[in-house]
């Protein structure tokens, strides 16, 4: 079992659609995680992190299930430039700050 | 501007001829790092290093050297590249570890032949 799996998509949606991506993590005392954005070519950004108690950042929102060992991203009205591949990032080890493992991301693509 | 470089962006090169991709950071960052990144495969640790002098493994280190003489510079160094060594790199740098936001680089593009 991958440490760190999403789906990779591709989902196509309209614009204006909700749109949610799952990641699930094997490592149940994994501390941190994140949802980054890479668009086509060029270098992962920092979408937002995750935070236990879910956070949100305008049209996104994110949450932490530690019992499911999952973490989801959930996107309102779809914009034609939210189309990239979201990458889902989890600190695995308590106090490895060092490392990361990254999903394979999974694409979204936003229709007119 | 904050930011992180690398050079050179694209390279194509021959097996076994020695190569270094440089990796540079203005933003005082201790915490720098090398990824690799393959269809299928997503982001790979290659390398990192907590902070001057301080280099460790990551998940696919073989075939890769790196040092950390200054603060600012992590090169990544491939002695006798090999077309499995074809991919996509970052560097990336952070305050202090895998906790916090990481900044990647552009991205160099390796082809080996």
């Amino acid at each position: 079992r991958k440490e760190v799996e999403q789906d990779p998509g591709p989902f196509n949606v309209p614009e204006g659609a909700t749109v949610a991506f799952n990641c699930t993590y094997s490592n149940s005392a994994s501390q941190s995680f994140f949802w980054y954005r890479q668009d086509c070519r060029k270098e992962p950004k920092l979408l937002m992190s995750v935070y236990s108690s879910g956070n949100e950042d305008g049209r996104f929102t994110a949450q932490l299930n530690r019992a499911s060992q999952y973490i989801s991203l959930l996107i309102r009205d779809s914009k034609l430039s939210d189309s990239a591949t979201y990458l889902c990032v989890v600190n695995p080890v308590c106090g490895a700050t060092n490392k990361l493992i990254f999903g394979t991301g999974t694409l979204l693509a936003v229709q007119p | 501007e904050a930011q992180v470089t690398q050079n050179p962006r694209y390279l194509i090169t021959v097996t076994g001829k020695k190569l270094t991709v440089t990796c540079s950071q203005n933003m005082n960052h201790e915490y720098m790092s090398w990824y690799r990144q393959d269809p299928g495969l997503g982001l790979r640790q290659i390398y990192y290093s907590m902070n001057v002098e301080v280099t460790d493994k990551g998940d696919v280190p073989e075939g890769y050297k790196v040092s950390r003489k200054e603060k600012r510079n992590f090169p990544l160094i491939l002695e006798s590249p090999s077309p499995n060594q074809t991919s996509l790199y970052f560097c990336a740098s952070s305050f202090s570890g895998g906790g916090y936001e990481q900044y990647f680089g552009p991205g160099t593009r390796l082809t080996v032949t």
